[in-house]
């Protein structure tokens, strides 16, 4: 069965950084993209980073490029998102997605979501 | 502002047809990128209901549909039931962002 779980959200002031994780389980981690997608309270969903198998290519959405980073560690299987310079409109709910394929193509599964709070 | 367009909200009465459509550009889905959609209720995750255009998960009701032409693409649903009310997303790749991209979301109201 195919799990994933977030952590590391929390509330944090304007302009600190976090750093959130996406555990895997129950399939080949090396194999699939990753991705994070995020979604503000009672807005849509917005894509914002993902990155390939072997970490040989990222993706980023121009509203996060130069402040956020994605990574992964496939000996943990684990997904990480490094958020900095965070501002209140980065405040969302961050889900963990896999990638169905091994290129971009769409989300088959995804984590219960991490929740982001920027505030003073 | 979202890179694929769709209305943000839709209604039908059960038993009615309803189409979403999505709108994008010669870099998204009119250069032949997949367009897949998403299910949401209030509270849960998505679920994709249609993948590379018009296939259907299974356990995904035949009631679901998906149609693209040229840079457009779009869901319909028939024999609407209440169970269908929820926010429905559309998704493709841009070449030109190197990103994936998703419209804005439509929430399907059941009257």
């Amino acid at each position: 069965e195919v799990q994933l779980v977030e952590s590391g959200g929390g509330l944090v002031q304007p302009g600190a950084s976090l750093r959130l994780s996406c555990s895997a389980s129950g399939f080949t981690f090396s194999t699939y993209i990753m991705h994070w997608v995020r979604q503000a309270p009672g807005k849509g969903l917005e894509y914002v980073s993902g990155i390939r198998g072997n970490g040989d290519r990222t993706y980023y959405a121009d509203s996060v490029k130069g402040k956020f980073s994605i990574s992964r560690d496939n000996s943990k299987n684990t997904v990480y998102l490094q958020m900095t310079s965070l501002r209140p409109e980065d405040t969302a709910i961050y889900y963990c997605v896999k990638d169905r394929a091994t290129t971009v193509y769409y989300f088959d599964y995804w984590g219960q979501g991490t929740l982001v709070t920027v505030s003073s | 502002q979202s890179v694929l367009t769709q209305p943000p909200s839709v209604s039908g009465a059960p038993g009615q047809r309803v189409t979403i459509s999505c709108t994008g550009s010669s870099s998204n889905i009119g250069s032949h990128s997949h367009v897949h959609w998403y299910q949401q209720f209030p509270g849960t995750t998505p679920k994709v209901i249609i993948y590379g255009n018009t296939n259907r998960p299974s356990g995904v009701p035949d009631r679901f549909s998906g149609s693209k032409s040229g840079s457009s693409a779009s869901l319909s649903i028939t024999g609407l039931q209440s169970e269908d009310e929820a926010d429905y997303y559309c998704q493709s790749y841009d070449s030109s962002l190197t990103a994936v991209v998703l419209g804005g979301g439509t929430k399907l109201t059941v009257l």
